[in-house]
């Protein structure tokens, strides 16, 4: 199994709403990410997941929060967010975070807030 | 400061073509460079990924040459075919936050039948 599974795959928000993202890989990776990507754009990453402890966080607005309950699963909590959050939210995973292996990505969450 | 520079931003390549995507870095303590593939709607998906040791790597019609001195890695699709539309990302990981991975800014690659 070398899926990163994501839901919803779409997800249309009110700005006083508060969702969740989620994401589950069951390949035994001890890594996982959350990217942010704008059309025509390259991924840009949000945080960063090693060993269920967060090591990166991209100077990311509080209304977007991050949450790792096990090694498989990885959350994303909105909140208050605003029209310019809309974008293909993806998730994805690797190995580990020493780098030198590949990063297996999901199908997005495709998010709209009105 | 852009850690990975792509050329060219689109491509238009007839079937059968040869299509060549271009990467440079500047970070030397990148060690392993995948390519991605994107369709639109879809998260990017591994096409093929080389380490510096190496100069060339191939798997079927997709071919990365890298040139360490020059800091450029590029990708090279034989026989290009309409589905191989899609858009291409480069990307380097290493050093610092070696699991970060710095992307280029895209190539979107259209095969004419």
């Amino acid at each position: 199994d070398t899926e990163v599974t994501q839901t919803p795959k779409h997800l249309v928000m009110g700005m006083t709403n508060k969702k969740s993202l989620k994401c589950e890989q069951h390949m035994g990776h001890r890594a996982m990410y959350w990217y942010k990507q704008k059309a025509k754009k390259p991924p840009e990453l949000m945080f960063v997941y090693s060993y269920e402890k967060l090591s990166i966080n991209e100077s990311v607005p509080s209304r977007f929060s991050p949450e790792c309950p096990n090694s498989s699963l990885l959350n994303l909590h909105l909140h208050a967010l605003q029209p310019e959050d809309s974008a293909l939210y993806l998730c994805a995973s690797s190995q580990d975070d020493l780098g030198g292996t590949e990063a297996f990505f999901g199908q997005g969450t495709r998010l709209t807030v009105v | 400061q852009q850690q990975v520079k792509q050329s060219p931003q689109s491509l238009i390549v007839q079937k059968g073509g040869i299509s060549i995507i271009n990467c440079a870095y500047e970070n030397t303590a990148f060690d392993y460079f995948p390519w991605y593939q994107q369709f639109p709607g879809k998260g990017p998906a591994l096409l093929i990924a080389i380490r510096p040791d190496v100069s060339e790597k191939k798997e079927g019609r997709f071919t990365i040459s890298f040139n360490k001195s020059a800091k450029q890695f590029s990708l090279h699709i034989m026989d290009s075919q309409p589905g191989d539309s899609a858009t291409y990302f480069c990307a380097a990981t290493g050093g610092t936050n070696a699991g970060k991975s710095t992307f280029g800014d895209g190539t979107t690659l259209t095969v004419k039948p």
